[in-house]
C-alpha cells in the first residue's frame, strides 16, 4: 500500500495570509490526526478527523482548522498567518480506532515571513 | 493529563553496541499504548515499536526491543547492535483506549538525539 501523502512538502509565506495544507491517508484508513513540530514546542497534537466528522482537537486557536473528504483525505488551513505558526506540519493515518498505530506523512514545511 | 517524559536530550553509541534510551509518562487511565517512533533528518516518522499496557511481554522488533514498566510508569527503549542509520531523534509516544479526548491524539516526549559513531 502507498503510505501517507501531504502536499506541498514546503510553503513560504508571509505574515497576514492564509495556507492550505493536504494530507491523503493509507488507503483503507479512515482517521487522519494533524500535528504541529517546532524545536521550542516539540509534537503538539492540532485536530483529528475520522468520517468526516472532527473527534478530537488540541489546543490550538481557532484560526487553524480542518476538514475531512469522503475518500478520507484532509486538510488543515491556517489562517492570518504568524510567525510563530513557522513549523513542520505532520499528518498521521490510522484505521480509526482510539488506539490503533498511527503512521505519518513526510510532513509539510511552512515558513512565515 | 497525560505527560511523556524524555530525560535524556541527546545519546551516543558506538555502532555494533547497545544504548537504552529512557522515558517515563504520567496517567490516570489503565487501558492505553506506548510507541516509540523514530525521525531521520528526512523529518519522516517512522514506528519502531509499539507496546499495549494489559500486555505484560515487553514488545520486540528485531534489535529492538523495550523494558515496560507499568507500576514505574517507565517504557525504555533499547537498540542492540546498533547501525549507522539508527542516527535520528527518537520519540516516545503515549495514547490511551479512553475515546473522547484521546481519538487519534498522540502525546509526545521531547524526544532523544542519537548519535551513532563508526
Amino acid at each position: 500500500k502507498a503510505g501517507v501523502t501531504q502536499t506541498p512538502r514546503y510553503l513560504i509565506k508571509t505574515r497576514g495570509q492564509q495556507v492550505t495544507l493536504s494530507c491523503s491517508p493509507i488507503s483503507g484508513h479512515r482517521s487522519v490526526s494533524w500535528y504541529q513540530q517546532t524545536p521550542g514546542q516539540g509534537l503538539q497534537f492540532l485536530f483529528e478527523y475520522f468520517s468526516e466528522t472532527q473527534r478530537n482537537k488540541g489546543n490550538f486557536p481557532g484560526r487553524f482548522s480542518g476538514r475531512q473528504f469522503s475518500n478520507s483525505r484532509s486538510e488543515m488551513n491556517v489562517s492570518t498567518l504568524e510567525l510563530g505558526d513557522s513549523a513542520l506540519y505532520l499528518c498521521a493515518s490510522s484505521p480509526g480506532l482510539a488506539y490503533e498505530t498511527q503512521y505519518f506523512g513526510p510532513g509539510t514545511r511552512l515558513l512565515v515571513l | 493529563a497525560q505527560t511523556v517524559t524524555q530525560s535524556q536530550p541527546e545519546m551516543s553509541v558506538q555502532e555494533a553496541e547497545t544504548v537504552t534510551l529512557s522515558c517515563t509518562y504520567d496517567t490516570s487511565e489503565s487501558d492505553y499504548y506506548l510507541f516509540w517512533y523514530k525521525q531521520p533528518p528526512s523529518r519522516q516518522m517512522i514506528l519502531v515499536i509499539r507496546q499495549e499496557a494489559y500486555k505484560q511481554q515487553n514488545a520486540t522488533e528485531n534489535r529492538f526491543s523495550v523494558n515496560f514498566q507499568k507500576a514505574a510508569k517507565s517504557f525504555s527503549l533499547k537498540i542492540s547492535d546498533s547501525q549507522l542509520g539508527d542516527a535520528a531523534m527518537y520519540f516516545c509516544a503515549y495514547t490511551s483506549n479512553a475515546g473522547g479526548t484521546s481519538y487519534g491524539k498522540l502525546t509526545f516526549g521531547q524526544g532523544t538525539i542519537l548519535t551513532v559513531h563508526p
